[in-house]
């Protein structure tokens, strides 16, 4: 089966664009979560979905950053007038059930955020 | 707080050789989970091991066995005869609540392993 897809692969943005990466999770799963990973360094949380319920959005850096995910599947996390810190890979994972350490995430390729 | 600490940045290994990484935790948590992760240089996370704090059998899956130690706080990841396929970076995890009353995943900063023919 399908696993957790993300686009695009690669972004380059002049600093001050907006963006938009998409996240498409493996079919059925509950939950949805974003990760920001900078080089060198382990994923970091973002913000997590129920469903299409924002319950966590504790780790966005700042209110650049939005999160969505309308009908409780596809979810595009928005970044707004980019800045150069902001450039990194942006995971996407997935879960059948509600947040839990009892189930594992799956993880998409990630969308790698180039901000010139 | 939580907190993951994977003190080895890098570490280089011939084929065959075994290889340890280790992983150390901090949490005030009773009840919480460990997860090993790889990521190769697609770049994808792929999924272990997971193991919960009431659990410290040891844990082998074929060439890989996960020695955990709630005495020492500590969830080491051991490859025997190591693969250039190996080659990746892993990360170690856990689950637990944070000060937000939210539970998430925290990642330690990785270990690069390179296996060399």
């Amino acid at each position: 089966g399908a696993g957790v897809s993300q686009s695009p692969r690669y972004k380059v943005a002049k600093r001050g664009q907006d963006v938009a990466l998409r996240c498409d999770p493996i079919s059925g799963h509950v939950s949805l979560f974003w990760y920001q990973q900078a080089l060198g360094q382990g994923p970091e949380f973002l913000t997590y979905f129920q469903n299409e319920a924002q319950l966590d959005k504790s780790g966005l850096p700042s209110d650049r950053f939005f999160a969505e995910r309308p009908e409780g599947s596809v979810s595009t996390l928005k970044i707004q007038r980019t800045q150069q810190e902001d450039s990194a890979v942006y995971l996407c994972a997935s879960s059948a059930a509600p947040a839990s350490g009892l189930y594992e995430q799956y993880f998409g390729p990630g969308t790698r955020l180039t901000v010139t | 707080a939580q907190k993951v600490t994977q003190a080895q940045t890098e570490i280089s290994v011939v084929e065959k050789e075994d290889v340890t990484l280790d992983c150390v935790y901090e949490t005030r948590d009773t009840t919480y989970y460990l997860f090993w992760y790889k990521q190769p240089p697609s770049g994808e996370l792929v999924f272990l091991i997971r193991r919960n704090s009431f659990d410290e059998q040891n844990e082998i899956s074929g060439r890989y066995s996960w020695n955990f130690q709630k005495s020492t706080s500590s969830f080491n990841f051991t490859i025997t005869a190591s693969q250039v396929v190996d080659s990746a970076v892993y990360f170690c995890a856990l689950w637990g609540f944070m000060n937000t009353g939210f539970q998430k995943l925290v990642f330690g900063t990785g270990t690069r392993l390179l296996v060399s023919p």
